[in-house]
């Protein structure tokens, strides 16, 4: 089983739907953190997570939300889904400052 | 400013030669610094990190740092078709304690 385990895999919704993409993890670490990959733009990233009640807005968090249900468990929410939301998604977590990012499969989101 | 910067590409090198990739980046006190592939449609996967300005090699693998000029490099010896990926730089941002990535250079080995 992955480390990083991402659900759902692909999903395509539609414009203002709402739609919550999830994200667990067996690897003990405290951050976690969702980023955003489009064409040309490298990973970038929506919000991250320290712990349970230490959440933080990356570049691009308008129009997402995020729950840190318990430190294995970080959860991604678009309230009403655009057409350019359409990306792929990466949950990824790391064990403390200076350290990498492990990543997750990722989810292949289309709004139409 | 972006907060890390590299050159999209795309760069073409072939088989057998030296692909130099490069990233700069704003944060003065950056303390860690990394280096993922990825290959299309897969998840970033770590290759390198560096921590210390200078050299650190690893197989085929050497990641400069150069803490002064805000710059990390990559060279990749001995080119394989098998290292045509996408090359992402990370950094965390120290104050934040945020791993920025940038955006990418797509690397392709011609035989």
């Amino acid at each position: 089983d992955a480390d990083v385990t991402q659900t759902p895999r692909n999903r395509i919704t539609k414009t203002g739907k709402r739609i919550m993409l999830e994200c667990s993890q067996t690897k003990g670490h405290d951050r976690m953190y969702w980023y955003r990959q489009d064409p040309g733009l490298g990973l970038r990233l929506i919000y991250y997570s320290f712990d349970v009640k230490d959440i933080n807005k990356g570049e691009i968090s308008d129009g997402y939300s995020v729950s840190r249900q318990a430190q294995a468990k970080f959860s991604l929410s678009l309230e009403s889904a655009i057409p350019n939301q359409t990306a792929l998604y990466f949950c990824a977590t790391g064990e403390g400052a200076n350290t990498e990012a492990f990543f997750g499969q990722g989810t292949r989101l289309t709004v139409v | 400013q972006k907060e890390v910067e590299q050159n999209s590409g795309p760069l073409s090198v072939p088989e057998g030669a030296i692909a130099s990739l490069n990233c700069t980046y704003s944060d003065r006190v950056s303390q860690s610094f990394f280096w993922y592939r990825q290959y299309s449609g897969k998840s970033p996967e770590l290759i390198m990190s560096i921590y210390s300005n200078g050299d650190k090699e690893d197989g085929r693998f050497t990641a400069q740092l150069n803490k002064a000029s805000q710059y990390v490099s990559l060279l990749i010896r001995d080119s394989q078709p098998s290292d045509s990926a996408t090359y992402l730089c990370a950094v965390n941002i120290k104050g934040a304690q945020k791993l920025v990535f940038g955006q990418g250079t797509r690397l392709t080995i011609n035989p």
